[in-house]
């Protein structure tokens, strides 16, 4: 199975502050990777998917890039609404989720 | 506007089943893998199980056994249930939508379920 991890657990952060995500596949997943933001008591929303597109109505400060193994997601200039919990996720079954990182307010 | 709305019990005792529902407004059922995820309070995401229009579902095999997704497409509607449960299934259960590219672009709101003695 397909395993993913992401880096760092948590990210502490001012907004304004550029934020970096890190996910690792263990082994090669292509372009096939998304991400996800998901704020206390929500579902998960989609942001990303096939590692670098921006789903439906999301701000131009969300990227996606990488492909392989490893895929970063880039929040340019925080909102204090971004202050949230990241997934990583692939396509394969049934691991498909990655642990998270959570970016928090320093 | 395509939503999910989901509905089912929230407490259950160990060794009951657990039943929800997710339907879908505003949209078909189409070319989706209509997916069941799971999320233990403070911990990530697990898929439990995906069903298309067909009828055709697929399980994780770590639930052994325990999980029948079903659909009912004159309702626009599919269902989980899952048998034999325990405290560790208490979680957050959501529906999903899943695309052909492998991701989910719509998601139900999550029931809590809780199972306790």
């Amino acid at each position: 199975d397909i395993v993913l991890t992401q880096s760092p657990a948590t990210l502490s952060l001012s907004p304004g502050e550029r934020a970096t995500l890190s996910c690792r596949a263990s082994q090669s997943i292509s372009s096939s990777l998304a991400w996800y933001q998901q704020k206390p008591g929500q579902a998960p929303r989609l942001l990303i998917y096939d590692a670098s597109n921006r789903a439906t109505d999301i701000p131009a400060r969300f990227s996606g890039s990488g492909s392989g193994t490893d895929f970063t997601l880039t929040i340019s200039s925080l909102e204090p609404e971004d202050f949230a919990v990241y997934f990583c996720q692939q396509p394969n079954k049934w691991t498909r989720f990655g642990p998270g990182t959570k970016v928090e307010i320093k | 506007q395509v939503q999910l709305q989901q509905w089912g019990a929230g407490l259950l005792k160990p060794s009951e089943t657990l039943s929800l529902t997710c339907a879908v407004y505003g949209g078909s059922f189409g070319d989706y893998y209509w997916t069941w995820i799971r999320q233990p309070p403070g911990k990530g995401l697990e898929c439990i199980g995906e069903i298309n229009h067909s009828g055709n579902s697929n399980y994780n095999p770590s639930l052994k056994g325990r999980v029948t997704i079903s659909v009912d497409t004159s309702k626009n509607q599919f269902s989980l249930r899952l048998s034999s449960v325990t405290a560790a299934d208490t979680a957050v259960y959501y529906c999903a939508r899943g695309r052909v590219s492998g991701d989910f672009d719509l998601w139900g709101r999550g029931t809590l379920v809780t199972v306790s003695s």
